[in-house]
């Protein structure tokens, strides 16, 4: 099946700098990526979509200029958190559509201390 | 008022019973519904999904869809301790995912 590989899968870094996340398709071409926030114990809230070529669309509520979408090619897209803050720390989810549906990658655990 | 609307657990079945985990949507013009499942600390897995109303088989899982009461479900038979997870329907809006909160599911054996 489609695969939507995810790096890192765990980041912990200072207050103030910034995190790049990297989901790449490894077997398909996704001209669309979804990314999504998880706090503990609560649902994935879309914070974006990127398309490739384009720029990404936020969600209401969703700083674009903290979280920096890009999709430069077929296979890969990053989300860059941005002077990240405690508050940020959370699990970071892609998503790609594929022909069965919708394949998750493996989630980002960003801590920021 | 929430777009996706489970409860949120948790809920306890016995091992080899029959877990049933039910979603209501808002959108009557919603045409995609999706059930996934979420081990803590990981990333949600695809278990089915189902475009047309009735019931759509899969192994041991069932969907069951009702576009008329903007209601679908996940039954699951034969429980296992393994499937103890939470659950998320989602349903397709547009080009988007919207998810529910997710469904606590318990096997206790």
């Amino acid at each position: 099946g489609a695969v939507v590989s995810q790096h890192p899968s765990r980041v912990i870094c200072k207050s103030g700098t910034s995190v790049k996340i990297e989901c790449r398709s490894l077997d398909f071409q996704a001209t669309t990526m979804f990314w999504y926030r998880q706090f503990p114990k609560k649902s994935l809230m879309l914070m974006a979509t990127s398309n490739e070529g384009s720029k990404a669309t936020y969600e209401q509520g969703v700083e674009k200029d903290k979280f920096l979408i890009n999709h430069a090619s077929l296979t890969l897209s990053t989300l860059t958190v941005t002077s990240a803050h405690p508050e940020d720390s959370s699990f970071y989810i892609c998503s790609a559509r594929t022909v069965d549906g919708y394949t998750f990658g493996s989630g980002t655990r960003l801590t920021v201390v | 008022q929430k777009e996706v609307e489970q409860n949120s657990g948790p809920l306890s079945v016995p091992e080899g019973a029959i877990a049933s985990l039910n979603c209501t949507y808002s959108d009557r013009g919603s045409q995609s519904f999706f059930w996934y499942r979420q081990y803590s600390g990981k990333s949600p897995e695809l278990i089915m999904f189902i475009y047309s109303n009735g019931d759509k088989e899969d192994g041991r899982f069932t969907a069951q869809l009702n576009k008329a009461s903007q209601y679908v479900s996940l039954l699951i038979r034969d429980s296992q301790p393994s499937d103890s997870a939470t659950y998320l329907c989602a349903v397709k809006g547009g080009n988007k995912l919207v998810f529910g909160a997710g469904t606590i599911l318990r096997v206790k054996s």
